[in-house]
């Protein structure tokens, strides 16, 4: 079965721009996470959908950061404006059930460089 | 909330030595516990899991045992080879439902 698809792969913008990453979810995957990922750091969960509806966003900064998925299938994810500190690598990841013990499977990510 | 220690990198070993990556976390309830393995290049994937206590996950040569008394997951295999080299995170979920992962532990395997 094809993966989680990421794109882009790589995007460098300069501070106060605006960016979008999209994520396609493995087909038939609930559950969908948005993770960032410093350099030496692991990934840290900014926000996670259930279909179409949001579990948690508790660690989103929400004055720049927005996401949707959109039927419950493909998401975005927008920095809007974008600051130094948010160059990072961001993950897409998808779960084939709910809220439970379950596997995630990862997207090869997007690197943001902000200038 | 939640947080997962694991040891400081990197860990280099010639080929057919003991691997053990130590893992701590902190959590209310009963956590599931997994290792994630990151190859160069490459996303991150499911090495292996335990979701109650004494529960021993395996693969792929590498296990790991749910030691709740202790509170940690450490992950062992008892002869790497060149090709186990990559980058090793520890993660929880927990009652909020919300995964948790460690900072990772480089891992450099020589021959």
């Amino acid at each position: 079965e094809a993966g989680v698809a990421q794109s882009p792969r790589y995007k460098i913008i300069e501070k106060r721009q605006s960016v979008a990453f999209w994520c396609n979810p493995i087909s038939g995957h609930a559950t969908l996470y948005w993770y960032q990922q410093i350099l030496g750091q692991g990934p840290k969960l900014l926000i996670q959908f259930q279909n179409n509806g949001v579990v948690d966003d508790s660690q989103l900064p929400k004055d720049r950061f927005s996401a949707e998925r959109l039927k419950g299938v493909d998401s975005t994810l927008k920095i809007q404006p974008a600051k130094l500190e948010d160059s990072a690598v961001y993950l897409c990841a998808s779960s084939p059930e709910g809220q439970t013990y379950n596997e995630q499977f990862f997207g090869p990510g997007t690197r943001l460089t902000v200038l | 909330g939640d947080s997962v220690t694991q040891m400081e990198g990197p860990v280099t070993l010639s080929e057919e030595a003991f691997l053990t990556i130590n893992c701590t976390y902190t959590a209310t309830g009963y956590p599931s516990l997994f290792w994630y393995v990151q190859y160069p290049g490459e996303g991150l994937q499911l090495l292996l899991k335990a979701t109650k206590a004494d529960d021993k996950g395996s693969n792929k040569g590498f296990e790991a045992t749910y030691r709740k008394e202790t509170t940690s997951f450490h992950l062992e295999k008892g002869s790497v080879q060149v090709s186990d080299s990559a980058v090793y995170f520890c993660a929880l979920i927990g009652g909020s439902y919300i995964p948790t992962f460690g900072r990772g532990t480089s891992l450099i395997v020589h021959p």
